[in-house]
C-alpha cells in the first residue's frame, strides 16, 4: 500500500511569488493535515480536513495560506505571496477513522525555501 | 496555549548504551502521546506510543513511560545501534476530541560507534 506522498519534495522561491504544495493521502483516508516545521522549531499543525471539509484551521498562520481538498482525495496548500519567514518543511498527514484513536501517517514533506 | 518541552536537543550516546528523551506537556486535557522518529529524508513515523490511562509501554528496545500527574513522558531506547541515529518527537494529543498532534522540538540522537 502506498503511502502519503507530496509534491515537490523542494520548492525554492523568491519572496512575492506564489507556490502551491500538493498532498496524496493514503487512500481510504479522509482526514488530512498540515504541519510545518520552521528551521529548529516544533512541527506545528495547520489545518485538518476531513473528507473536503475544514474540521480545524486554527494553526493557518494568516491570510496568504489557502488550502484546498476538492472531492475529498488529494490537497493543496497555496502560499500566496510567500514571505521569507514561510521557508521550512511541510508535512501532509493523513489518518482513518479508527478507534480507540486514529494513527496520523507523515508524508516525507516538502522543504520550502523562499528567498 | 498547548505546548510541550522536549530534552535535550541533540543527544550522543555510545552504541550499545542507552538514550533517554524527556518530555513535559501542559494541556491536562491530553490523552495521547505519540513518539515519531524522523530519519534523513522522510516524514516523521511512528515508533510507539502512550495513552493516559498507562504508565509504561515497552517495545523491544523501545519504551515509554507516562506520569500523568507531573505532565511528564519520557523515551527510553537501551542497546543502540547505528540505525538509531535519527530526529525523535515527542508529541501529545487529544485524541478523538480534535486530533491535532502538538510537538516538541526534537532530539537529535547520534550514536557514536
Amino acid at each position: 500500500e502506498a503511502g502519503v506522498t507530496q509534491f515537490p519534495s523542494h520548492s525554492v522561491i523568491e519572496k512575492g511569488q506564489t507556490v502551491t504544495l500538493r498532498c496524496d493521502p493514503i487512500s481510504g483516508h479522509d482526514n488530512l493535515y498540515w504541519y510545518r516545521r520552521v528551521m529548529g522549531k516544533e512541527i506545528k499543525f495547520l489545518l485538518h480536513f476531513v473528507k473536503e471539509s475544514k474540521q480545524d484551521e486554527s494553526g493557518m498562520p494568516n491570510n496568504r495560506f489557502l488550502a484546498e481538498r476538492t472531492g475529498g482525495t488529494y490537497s493543496t496548500l497555496k502560499v500566496q505571496p510567500a514571505e521569507l519567514e514561510d521557508s521550512g518543511v511541510y508535512f501532509c498527514a493523513s489518518s482513518q477513522n479508527a478507534l480507540p484513536y486514529n494513527e496520523q501517517f507523515f508524508g516525507p514533506g516538502t522543504r520550502l525555501t523562499v528567498l | 496555549g498547548e505546548n510541550v518541552e522536549q530534552h535535550p536537543s541533540t543527544l550522543s550516546v555510545q552504541e550499545g548504551d542507552s538514550a533517554v528523551i524527556k518530555c513535559t506537556y501542559s494541556d491536562s486535557a491530553s490523552n495521547y502521546f505519540p513518539w515519531y522518529k524522523q530519519e534523513l529524508g522522510k516524514g516523521p513515523q511512528l515508533i510507539i506510543d502512550i495513552r493516559s490511562n498507562v504508565g509504561e509501554k515497552k517495545d523491544q528496545r523501545i519504551a515509554v513511560t507516562l506520569n500523568k500527574t507531573a505532565k511528564h513522558f519520557s523515551l527510553h531506547i537501551t542497546e543502540t545501534q547505528p540505525e538509531d541515529s535519527a530526529v525523535y518527537f515527542c508529541a501529545a494529543s487529544r485524541m478523538n476530541r480534535d486530533d491535532k498532534i502538538i510537538f516538541g522540538k526534537g532530539t537529535r540522537l547520534h550514536i557514536l560507534p
